[in-house]
């Protein structure tokens, strides 16, 4: 049950646009599409953002998108607003029956 | 509201054990799974264990498989994390975590509560 590898941090210009990657294996991003991404906020609990490889729960904005192709999931943040600053991470199933967490990246609106 | 309670947390010396709970409300727990997930301090998002609605199915991360319990008692809407063999790096804030879809599991965690804190020190 290794973690999935992301980037520790990205950063960007409010009105651009980012990608955060997600890195696994055949046994867990490649092999499913029970991928999911979440946003926390410093002191505040994660809030789902992307499931199913791409779905948004009610009430995201569709500023955020997400994507996968191979071994790898990707999040999109279009439109970057200050708001977005926050740790993100990646979730996937894993073969074992288990799941697993990225890392965690760091995003910075500069 | 849909709201989560954990509670439970607190020292405890290594080798040593703790129940966790959480207190669910405004939705119908039995028909969700439910998930713990700890975070360490400064650290990332760990996956630790999950429970089908009717309790039948359970999932644990390597990490704490065989050591740690996960159960939940849907007359009290309340969902449990017995930790035994406690370790130091076990030291985390644990919340518990509802699923989006009913019947399925597939730790999609739409709800969580706000933590508690379990430090494993001497």
């Amino acid at each position: 049950q290794s973690a999935l590898t992301q980037p520790a941090s990205v950063s960007g210009s409010p009105g651009q646009s980012i990608t955060i990657s997600c890195t696994g294996t055949s046994s867990d991003v490649g092999g499913y599409n029970y991928v999911s991404w979440y946003q926390q906020h410093p002191g505040k609990a994660p809030k789902l953002m992307i499931y199913d490889v791409s779905k948004r729960p009610s009430g995201v904005s569709n500023r955020f998108s997400g994507s996968k192709s191979g071994n790898t999931a990707s999040l999109t943040i279009s439109g970057l607003q200050a708001e977005d600053e926050a740790d993100y991470y990646c979730s996937s199933y894993t073969s074992s029956s288990t799941w697993v967490f990225g890392g965690g990246t760091k995003l910075t609106v500069l | 509201e849909v709201q989560l309670l954990e509670s439970g947390g607190g020292l405890v010396q290594p080798g040593g054990s703790l129940r966790l709970s959480c207190a669910a409300s405004g939705f119908t727990f039995s028909s969700y799974a439910m998930s713990w997930v700890r975070q360490a301090p400064g650290k990332g998002l760990e996956w630790v264990s999950t429970i089908s609605g009717s309790g039948l199915s359970t999932y644990f991360a390597d990490s704490v498989k065989g050591r740690f319990t996960v159960s939940r008692d849907n007359s009290k809407n309340t969902l449990y994390l017995q930790m035994n063999s406690l370790r130091a790096e076990d030291t985390a804030v644990y919340s518990c975590a509802k699923d989006l879809r009913e019947q399925l599991v597939l730790n999609y965690m739409d709800v969580w509560g706000k933590g508690t804190t379990v430090t494993v020190s001497s």
